[in-house]
C-alpha cells in the first residue's frame, strides 16, 4: 500500500515556466513533508519542507503548498532552470521522535532550455 | 559543515557473502537512519539509530543489522547477500528531536552501490 504517492512519473517545461509537482499522500498521521531532488547514483538533496501546521513555505524559488483536507502537497518551481532537471521526491513522516521517511516513486522533471 | 559521508562508494560482493557500510553524519547530528533505494521499491526505510540505539525499524528480514557508535558514526551490516540486495544505501543524518514548530531536517549521504553477483 503506497502512503505516498507521486503519480506523474515525467514532467517536461520550459526554462523560465513554472514547474509544479504534485505528491498525495493517505496515512494522517503524517506531519512533516519533505522534497528532495536526485540525480543518478547520487543522494538525495534536501530542499525545502513544510511542517502540518503550516499550508505553505517559500525557499528561494522553490514554494511548497500543503492541502491537509485533500492530503495533498505540491512543489512549485519559478523560474524553473535546465539545473533543476533531476528526479523529485517527496517524502513524509510522522511527528515526534518518528524519523521513517515514506517515500514516493518520483517524477522526472526536465527543463528545456 | 561537512556533509553525511558514507564509505566505501561502490562494492561488488557475491551471493552468501556479508557487507558491512560505514556512514559518518554531520557533526551535531546523533539520528542516524538507513534506506535502500531499488529501481522496483524505490526508497525503503531499514532502521533509523540515536544514541547508540535502534529507535525504529523498517520491514527488512534480520539479516540486516545496524548498529550506532557514541560518536554517532553508524554501520549497517547485511549477512547472507542475496542478488536481491543490489542496490544503492543512503544514509541520512539528522538532529535528535523534532516538533511541529521546528522539525528537524534531514541529510543524505551519496550512498553505496552495493552489487551482489
Amino acid at each position: 500500500d503506497q502512503q505516498v504517492k507521486q503519480n506523474s512519473p515525467s514532467l517536461s517545461v520550459q526554462e523560465g515556466r513554472i514547474s509544479i509537482l504534485n505528491c498525495d499522500y493517505t496515512n494522517s498521521m503524517f506531519d512533516y513533508f519533505l522534497w528532495y531532488k536526485k540525480y543518478p547514483a547520487e543522494g538525495p538533496t534536501f530542499l525545502i519542507s513544510i511542517s502540518s501546521i503550516k499550508d505553505k513555505n517559500e525557499d528561494g524559488r522553490f514554494t511548497v503548498f500543503l492541502n491537509k483536507s485533500a492530503k495533498h502537497l505540491s512543489l512549485h518551481i519559478v523560474p524553473s532552470q535546465p539545473g533543476d532537471s533531476a528526479v523529485y521526491f517527496c517524502a513524509a513522516r510522522p511527528g515526534g521522535s518518528n524519523y521513517k521517511l515514506t517515500f514516493g516513486k518520483g517524477t522526472l522533471l526536465t527543463v528545456n532550455p | 559543515k561537512a556533509g553525511v559521508t558514507q564509505t566505501p562508494r561502490y562494492l561488488i560482493k557475491t551471493r552468501g557473502q556479508q557487507v558491512t557500510l560505514s556512514c559518518s553524519p554531520i557533526s551535531g547530528h546523533r539520528s542516524v537512519s538507513w534506506y535502500q533505494q531499488t529501481p522496483g521499491q524505490g526508497l525503503q526505510f531499514l532502521f533509523e539509530y540515536f544514541s547508540e540505539t535502534q529507535r525504529n525499524k523498517g520491514n527488512f528480514p534480520g539479516r540486516f543489522s545496524g548498529r550506532q557508535f557514541s560518536n554517532s558514526r553508524s554501520e549497517m551490516n547485511v549477512s547472507t547477500l542475496e542478488l536481491g540486495d543490489s542496490a544503492l544505501y543512503l544514509c541520512a543524518s539528522s538532529l535528535p528531536r523534532s516538533t511541529s514548530a521546528a522539525p528537524a531536517e534531514q541529510f543524505f549521504g551519496p550512498g553505496t552501490r552495493l552489487t551482489v553477483l
